[in-house]
């Protein structure tokens, strides 16, 4: 098992870009959510998802758009990259009773 | 890389001593909590949970208390090691109400003086 997988590592931008970011789980878990890091500012959820086709807003969804085809895959979209939205992007999947974080995608916009 | 900044709470404990990690949970109608460890440069990782049926629960160097009178939480790791100085993040949601999604708190760094 691989568990949670996120690509790129890193990734800079510039104002105005698009692009997604890759996340993936081989744990047939039916719950993926999106979060983000900022320095004093702990884990806020973006989007998250409770099955394949399904997905809703988590507390800070604005400039970022997901859609969930299959189980295994959750890619976040930057539609136009800002620099509020320079962060860590964390995926995470999660069985009843735990949840898996992947290694996180440093971003940053310029 | 660091992830989280210079205005985190931060507990310095010498090795071999015991820390106490203290949260504030928001919403009294959570129900499900969890605490969770995170090394620069990494993603979060389950240390241990606990239902609000509970009011401890014991794993391995490691003690979670709930007091649901207060909404506080705490974590314990007993004999501290170099190896725990990460940043400790406590999360909650309402499992009763269909998994609703974790809201995490800001977190406290415990740094291990060898």
């Amino acid at each position: 098992n691989a568990g949670v997988t996120q690509t790129p590592k890193f990734q800079v931008l510039k104002t105005g870009q698009s692009m997604t970011l890759q996340c993936a789980q081989d744990m047939n878990h039916e719950y993926m959510s999106w979060y983000r890091q900022d320095p004093g500012m702990g884990l806020r959820l973006i989007h998250y998802s409770v099955g394949a086709g399904i997905t809703d807003q988590g507390e800070v969804p604005n400039g970022y758009n997901v859609s969930r085809s299959t189980t295994e895959d959750f890619p976040l979209r930057l539609l136009s990259a800002a620099p509020s939205q320079t962060s860590v992007y964390f995926c995470a999947s999660s069985s009843y009773n735990e949840q898996f974080f992947g290694p996180g995608t440093r971003l940053t916009v310029l | 890389g660091e992830s989280v900044g210079l205005h985190l709470p931060t507990l310095s404990v010498q090795e071999g001593d015991n820390s106490i990690i203290n949260c504030a949970y928001s919403n009294s109608a959570s129900d499900y909590f969890i605490w969770y460890k995170q090394e620069s440069g990494k993603g979060p990782q389950f240390i241990i949970d606990i239902r609000s049926n509970m009011d401890k629960r014991q794993g391995q160097r490691v003690t979670v208390l709930l007091n649901k009178t207060v909404k506080h939480l705490s974590l314990q790791i007993a004999a501290t090691q170099p190896g725990d100085s990460a940043v400790y993040f406590c999360a909650e949601n309402m499992r009763n109400s269909g998994n609703t999604p974790l809201v995490f708190g800001k977190g406290t760094r415990l740094s291990v003086i060898a």
